[in-house]
């Protein structure tokens, strides 16, 4: 299995951007990343997904290097709904997300 | 809203009692997944289920145990619980069986307080 090393917390203030980087030095060559947000006593909500190079979406930009040992969550111009928890997981064989600790993103006003 | 549903939203019972968790998956998704969420331990894969057969094994205790009906709805079996029984515990959905990464859609979760 994967495991993914990120911050446990992090700050930011509105408007900015916000990077959040993982790494995962042991990825497999089939494994995809993935990260999830979770707000407190809801269930984890999918942000965004990828394998290499760049992906985004209409909330987040996400980065994988040549190696694919790390990644890095973008999210332009947060907003306090913003403040959450966010994971990042490698998709292993067989669709088992193992989530870690996540990072527990407090934007302030 | 995700599309999964989780019944109850709440559930009080008393140690060494069996309960049993309600979940529906988005319409159309074959998967299901049940996860725990305790204050100590974080989010825990518990098991899966693919249109009706156990697909992956997580660190699901000997004491609980789901199934999947035809329908595609499942339930999880929780029994002679533990005060370290309480937790969140999530049910989530996909299309995909194995060997695919698809996203998963989580309910709204039910919490279980073991007193």
């Amino acid at each position: 299995l994967a495991k993914t090393t990120q911050p446990i917390s992090m700050d930011s203030y509105e408007g900015q951007e916000v990077n959040i980087t993982c790494s995962h030095n042991n990825i497999a060559t089939n494994d995809y990343i993935t990260w999830y947000q979770q707000f407190p006593s809801q269930g984890p909500r999918f942000i965004i997904q990828g394998y290499k190079t760049k992906v985004t979406n209409e909330v987040a930009s996400l980065f994988i290097p040549a190696d694919r040992k790390s990644s890095t969550l973008s999210l332009p111009r947060v907003s306090l709904s913003d403040t959450a928890v966010y994971y990042c997981l490698v998709n292993n064989a067989g669709n088992m997300l193992t989530f870690g600790g996540g990072t527990r993103l407090m934007v302030k006003p | 809203d995700s599309g999964v549903t989780q019944t109850p939203k709440h559930l009080i019972t008393a140690t060494g009692q069996r309960v049993t968790l309600r979940c529906s998956p988005r319409s159309g998704d074959l998967s299901v997944y049940w996860y725990q969420q305790s204050l100590d331990q974080g989010l825990q894969f518990l098991i899966q289920y693919y249109n009706g057969e156990e697909r992956a094994k997580g660190n699901i205790l000997e004491r609980f145990s789901a199934q999947q009906f035809p329908d595609l709805h499942s339930e999880l079996n929780l029994s002679s619980l533990e005060l370290g029984d309480s937790a969140l515990y999530f049910c989530a959905s996909s299309v995909a069986g194995r060997d695919a990464v698809y996203e998963q859609y989580f309910g709204p979760g039910t919490r279980l307080t073991v007193t």
